[in-house]
Formats: C-alpha cells, sequence, structure tokens
C-alpha cells in the first residue's frame, strides 16, 4: 500500500517555465512533508519542507503547496533551470513516534524532471 | 556536504554470499538510517539506528542486519545475499530526535548474480 505517490514518472519543461510536481498521500497521520532532490549516482538532497500546520512554504524559487483537505501537495520550481534536471522525491512523515524517538518518514516513488535548455 | 561516506560504492558478489556495507559519518549525528531504492518503490527503510547499539527494523529488514558499535559507522549486513536485494543502498543521517531532515550518502550499487 502506497501511502504516498507521486503518479508522474517523469516531466519535461521548458527553461524558462514553471515545472509543477504533485504528490498524493492517503495517511491522515502525516504532519510535516519534504521534498527531496536526486541526481544520477548522489544521493538525495534535502530541499524543502512543510508542516501540516501551514499551506505554503517558500524558498527561492522553490515553493511548497500543501492541500490538507485533498491530501495533496505540490512543488512549483519558477523558473525552471537546466540544473534542475533530476528525480524529486516527496516525503512525509508521521507524528507518532517509533522506538528512539524515531518519525516513520514515507518516500514516494519520485518524479523524473528534465528543463529542456 | 554532511560528512557521509559509503563503501564500497559498487559490488558484485554471487547469491548466497554475505555482504557488509558502511557508512560512515563525521557529523556526530545521533540517527542513522539504511535505506534501499528499487524501480516503482521509491526509498524504503531497511534499519535505522537511533545511538551505540540501539538499532530497530525498517519496513523491509527481513534479510538484513545491522550494527551500530561506534556513533560514526553503522554497517548493514546481508547474510546470504539473494538476486531480490539488487538494489541501490543508501546510507542517511539525522541531527536529532524530530529533526526530519535526513542527509544522504552517495549510495553503493549492488548486484547478486
Amino acid at each position: 500500500d502506497q501511502q504516498v505517490k507521486q503518479n508522474s514518472p517523469s516531466l519535461s519543461v521548458q527553461e524558462g517555465r514553471i515545472s509543477i510536481l504533485n504528490c498524493d498521500y492517503t495517511n491522515s497521520m502525516f504532519d510535516y512533508f519534504l521534498w527531496y532532490k536526486k541526481y544520477p549516482a548522489e544521493g538525495p538532497t534535502f530541499l524543502i519542507s512543510i508542516s501540516s500546520i501551514k499551506d505554503k512554504n517558500e524558498d527561492g524559487r522553490f515553493t511548497v503547496f500543501l492541500n490538507k483537505s485533498a491530501k495533496h501537495l505540490s512543488l512549483h520550481i519558477v523558473p525552471s533551470q537546466p540544473g534542475d534536471s533530476a528525480v524529486y522525491f516527496c516525503a512525509a512523515s508521521e507524528g507518532t513516534r517509533s522506538r528512539g524517538g524515531y518519525q516513520k518518514v514515507t518516500f514516494g516513488t519520485g518524479t523524473k524532471l528534465q528543463v529542456i535548455p | 556536504d554532511a560528512g557521509i561516506t559509503q563503501s564500497p560504492r559498487h559490488k558484485v558478489t554471487e547469491t548466497g554470499t554475505p555482504v557488509t556495507l558502511r557508512c560512515h559519518q563525521t557529523e556526530n549525528h545521533r540517527y542513522m538510517y539504511w535505506y534501499r531504492q528499487d524501480p516503482g518503490h521509491g526509498l524504503r527503510l531497511i534499519h535505522y539506528s537511533y545511538g551505540v547499539k540501539d538499532t530497530d527494523k525498517g519496513e523491509v529488514s527481513d534479510g538484513y542486519s545491522v550494527s551500530r558499535s561506534k556513533t560514526e559507522d553503522f554497517l548493514l549486513t546481508l547474510e546470504s545475499a539473494t538476486s531480490s536485494q539488487t538494489s541501490v543502498y543508501f546510507c542517511a543521517i539525522s541531527e536529532s530526535m524530530g529533526k526530519e531532515t535526513q542527509y544522504f550518502g552517495p549510495g553503493t550499487r549492488l548486484l547478486v548474480l
């Protein structure tokens, strides 16, 4: 059961335009959401996050929107640049804690973004 | 960049052989994690550690064991490798309880023939 879904495996966007990456979730216990970016042959790197008490968080060209009622979040990249070409993972964290205080993080399957010069 | 290294970076092994992957951090972070990445599944947690000698299972722990004898090192062992364990393995670290942001190592590509 995939609790975090990224239904678009890939996306192509022209340089300078907006890239919109979408993510849906099913677990109402998720209270913190993150986006990670991954280049080939490298590990994922943290990009931006949002708490469930907010509906928007902005960091430079990157904005994450959260719609709790729809259980949907999106990442907007404006303007898109060729260096943004990568795989983007959506992730969600539950409020409940496991042993040692760990809060489980569930990752989506990723969306491969290609920004065309 | 967080100081995380993984060794080896690439490995080819045969079914039934034991394999150990190493993760080393220089950040003194409490939490360490092992994930595997497979097409169609994203990143799935294998095991995690919340301190020296303190570990717990993740969602895909069968066939894997871990050990953490020092803060900086987290070892993942495949006791008897199977072809289904062919994957890319990522180590990650995080600073403290409640800090959900994780910093990932460069990955180990494992092929089990």
